[in-house]
């Protein structure tokens, strides 16, 4: 088990281009999160997978936002149309729903950072 | 909805003293949890301490202890013997069971 795993660490686009980014979670857990940083501020939710299906969104994710979990294994978020202020980290965690509520807290990976010129 | 606020953005604290983060919350639900993240400069959020509602017990972990006041929607982080190491950002976060919920943060300085 090596943790939660996000590809890219950093990622510079120009404004327009469309951003993919992958998260593999620990392979044994079923719920997968993403969650976006802004610099200096903690964690907003973006949404979440239970498996394959997409359970919730946040009103944060605009329609040029999607993520996918086709496996119910890795997921990807793909950003399209960048826009300056889509500048942040991007964070994967993921959990075993089976496990008793709390108890150990989410897996986060290490972010993805997007800086959009 | 679930509100978290961590009033103080910087703190600062000698090595081998003692520091203690704020937070506080806001809900509706009787039944939750709460944790205190920490995320260096290498960004990997790490879990340092969590606490059930339903325990009135504060939780401890080595040189890390809460002071979780349910009434007052208050939970606190007290770190005791600061070393260099745990110079990073501190997060306060709710749970009801599904999504987290953060607070701004909170930047820790420990000077030698």
């Amino acid at each position: 088990d090596t943790g939660v795993s996000q590809d890219p660490r950093h990622k510079i686009t120009k404004r327009g281009q469309n951003v993919t980014f992958r998260c593999d979670p620990i392979s044994e857990h079923n719920r997968l999160y993403w969650y976006r940083q802004t610099l200096g501020q903690g964690p907003e939710f973006l949404t979440y997978f239970q498996n394959e299906a997409q359970l919730e969104k946040s009103r944060l994710l605009s329609d040029r936002f999607s993520a996918e979990r086709p496996k119910g294994s890795f997921s990807t978020l793909e950003i399209q149309r960048t826009e300056q202020g889509d500048s942040a980290m991007y964070l994967c965690a993921s959990r075993s729903v089976g496990t008793p509520p709390g108890r150990y807290g989410y897996t986060f990976g290490s972010g993805t950072r997007l800086t959009v010129v | 909805a679930q509100t978290v606020t961590q009033s103080q953005p910087e703190m600062s604290v000698q090595e081998a003293e003692t520091v203690t983060l704020s937070c506080t919350y806001d809900t509706s639900e009787s039944d939750y949890y709460l944790f205190w993240y920490k995320q260096p400069p290498s960004r990997q959020m790490i879990l340092v301490i969590r606490q059930e509602a339903y325990k009135q017990q504060n939780a401890t972990e080595n040189r890390f202890s809460v002071n979780f006041q349910k009434a007052a929607k208050s939970f606190s982080l007290k770190i005791s013997d600061s070393q260099l190491g745990d110079a990073a950002m501190y997060f306060c976060a709710f749970w009801t069971g599904n999504m987290l919920t953060f607070g701004g943060g909170t930047r820790l300085m420990v000077k030698p």
